[in-house]
């Protein structure tokens, strides 16, 4: 159990251009979604939380009209990087966490951005 | 922002030798996670640590939580070489995750 899901998983974009990422909770409802970035040989650093139906909450120095976040249902969260630049190139990585007492992140197997 | 100090940052070992890491911090999380994560894919949760003074094992590997809530330790025994990977620990607080700077296993055969 606990299998999240994300495509693509890799993809490359010219620059200007927008790229959509979904992640899936497959098998449970997630009642949160996560987005991070990672740079290589850096740890995950989170960029948004997501409650399904309503607006995402960033961390602070992510741009909102950058990097806009979608959660329309308890199993689906996407990330759309907007305009994107050789500097969004990264690895995008998402979870899924349960509500109660658990607290339990459950992540998906990454994207990689390259933007050309 | 926040982060967990986690050491150390590479280990360099002997396959079948133990392995010992550690994370600490300056506040209190509710739960301990320990994750690793191998190239190119996202980390995959390992144990989870729920109670102050806990000690919960998965095979070989055995996880405590900080009787002061404020660090974790994460030991793997007789080390294989699919251990490899980079071991994040990850503290829970304010309905979020902070990560550590991650600690990267090399095992050699």
């Amino acid at each position: 159990g606990a299998v999240v899901s994300q495509h693509p998983s890799r993809v490359i974009c010219k620059s200007g251009t927008s790229v959509k990422i979904e992640c899936r909770s497959l098998d449970f409802q997630a009642t949160t979604m996560f987005w991070y970035r990672q740079f290589p040989k850096q740890s995950l650093m989170l960029m948004a939380t997501s409650n399904e139906g309503s607006k995402a909450t960033y961390e602070q120095g992510v741009e909102k009209d950058k990097f806009l976040i979608n959660h329309a249902s308890l199993t689906l969260s996407t990330l759309t990087v907007t305009s994107a630049h050789p500097e969004d190139s990264s690895f995008y990585i998402c979870s899924a966490g349960t509500s109660g007492m658990y607290n339990e992140q459950f992540f998906g197997p990454g994207t990689r951005l390259t933007v050309l | 922002g926040q982060q967990l100090n986690q050491s150390p940052q590479s280990m360099f070992i002997q396959e079948g030798e133990d392995v010992s890491m550690n994370c600490t911090s300056s506040s209190i999380f509710n739960t301990w996670l320990w994750y690793k994560q191998d190239p190119g894919e996202g980390p995959v949760l390992l144990i989870a640590l729920y109670k102050a003074g806990e000690l919960t094992s998965n095979g070989r590997l055995t996880a405590q939580f900080g009787i002061t809530r404020k660090d974790s330790f994460l030991n793997i025994s007789a080390s294989i070489p699919s251990d490899v990977g980079i071991y994040f620990c990850a503290g829970h607080q304010g309905g979020k995750l902070i990560f550590g700077q991650g600690t990267e296993l090399s095992v050699k055969p």
